[in-house]
């Protein structure tokens, strides 16, 4: 099945440290989405970014939407030990009948 | 606050039984979806369903199968679970439009298979 390109699959930070993450894809999105999953948690969906080149920030969080519609990336500045998880990307083409397609992840670790 | 909930958070069964893991949205969604999420894979797509008896495979579809009565509820069911199906199983629901393109997802199952 196809999937998302998510680079790094782990991260091992001090706190207070940025943190970027990216992904691609061969297929161009109508929609990128960023999700974080806590430990034995479902993933909760953090940003959602809509058009080509769209800036989209959520307290610490940034994150963007290609140009090309074939990637994304999320930055979380000034890291702190609850930022700990699995952050998914997540790209949709909408139309009736279609899923989301998830990356496999970046595990983020903070030390204090 | 949308909300899914998924019947149980832990599940212990045996090999060879029937499973059904059971999903919930209250937010009148009309797309459902069951991942299943292993360390280092990812969330893989089982099988989905944009509306009421209609459904989808998705990317690792053998095993397992799924039933939506009701557009609020869509199961999934294990014919006859084995070791390798033991694993993190996430429903997910996301409505229907053009602005609706967010999912929004259970607090997950975790299944092992004995």
């Amino acid at each position: 099945g196809q999937q998302l390109n998510q680079s790094p699959q782990s991260m091992f930070i001090q706190e207070g440290e940025d943190v970027s993450m990216n992904c691609t894809s061969s297929s161009i999105f109508n929609t990128w989405l960023w999700y974080k999953q806590d430990p034995g948690e479902g993933p909760v969906l953090l940003i959602a970014l809509y058009k080509a080149g769209e800036l989209t920030s959520n307290g610490r969080l940034t994150a963007q939407f290609g140009i090309t519609r074939k990637d994304s990336f999320l930055n979380i500045s000034a890291s702190i030990p609850s930022d700990v998880g699995i952050y998914f990307c997540a790209g949709q083409w909408f139309q009736a009948g279609t899923a989301l397609i998830f990356g496999k992840g970046t595990t983020l670790s903070v030390s204090s | 606050d949308v909300k899914v909930t998924q019947s149980s958070r832990y599940l212990v069964k045996r090999t060879g039984e029937k499973v059904f893991l059971e999903c919930v949205q209250d937010m009148d969604h009309e797309n459902m979806f069951w991942y299943r999420q292993d360390p280092g894979l990812g969330l893989r797509l089982i099988y989905f369903s944009y509306d009421v008896k209609m459904k989808e495979k998705g990317d690792i579809p053998e095993g397992y199968s799924v039933s939506r009565e009701k557009k609020e509820r869509f199961s999934l069911i294990l014919e006859s679970a084995s070791t390798n199906q033991t694993s993190m199983y996430l429903c997910a629901s996301r409505g229907g439009g053009l602005m609706n393109t967010e999912a929004f997802f259970g607090q997950g199952t975790r299944l092992t298979v004995v």
